[in-house]
């Protein structure tokens, strides 16, 4: 059970806008650590697309944002592509535990 | 820039320790955080838990008993073992640079990973 959630899948039609939750808490986000952003390919590793909230990797599209408010974070896909279609997790620091922790993860599909 | 290469062996025994290294090119070790996170198959990822570059290590707590983080700088690997693994370890392990401030820290990139299967 992660400490951070998020929603199991969303889906969007190409074109329109995705948005992805990542509920923490006063132990994690809440307390001021950065949240980060992987894009994980089927059959590949992990991608990096978000660090620090709001920061995009050089050669990420300009088409993935992040933000974070409170004890939550949001990583938006706008102008959904095929290539989109991906397995999307956040990723924090949780004082509580002592640990990097992550999200269990959220299936985006493209309609 | 930068790539990583896991390597090691693919199965491993009940109660037996399992030992993985990964292997960096394309650049120097200094200054980071050499990272290993697991994914069993079908499921999310999990912290095992980083050295730097001077060699201290930090654990995730609910594994620091079985782990040992090392690294060779002359040789550009940093290894990962642990002991008494149970049919709980097996994941595919990825090992990955990672980047920190006082907010946390990020992890970029990884390597392709290597699957490790436990079984008598």
């Amino acid at each position: 059970q992660s400490v951070l959630t998020q929603p199991p899948s969303v889906s969007g039609a190409p074109g329109q806008r995705v948005t992805i939750s990542c509920t923490g808490s006063d132990s994690n986000i809440g307390a001021g650590y950065d949240v980060h952003w992987y894009q994980q390919l089927p059959g590949t590793a992990p991608k990096l697309v978000i660090y620090g909230n709001t920061n995009r990797p050089s050669g990420v599209p300009d088409r993935f944002s992040g933000s974070k408010s409170g004890t939550s974070a949001s990583l938006a896909i706008t102008g959904l592509q095929a290539e989109d279609e991906a397995d999307y997790y956040c990723q924090s620091y949780d004082r509580r535990s002592g640990s990097n922790v992550f999200g269990p993860g959220t299936k985006v599909t493209v309609l | 820039q930068v790539q990583l290469q896991e390597s090691g062996p693919g199965l491993v025994k009940p109660s037996e320790t399992l030992s993985l290294t990964c292997t960096v090119s394309g650049d120097s070790m200094v200054d980071n955080y050499w990272t290993w996170i697991r994914q069993p198959p079908g499921k999310g990822l999990e912290w095992i838990g980083y050295i730097s570059y001077s060699g201290g290590a930090t654990y995730n707590p609910s594994l620091r008993s079985r782990l040992t983080l090392s690294l060779d700088m002359s040789k550009k690997q940093f290894f990962l073992k642990v002991t008494s693994v149970t049919a709980a370890d097996a994941a595919l392990y990825y090992c990955a640079r990672g980047w920190g401030n006082t907010q946390g820290t990020w992890f970029d990139p990884w390597g392709q990973g290597t699957l490790v299967t436990v079984s008598s």
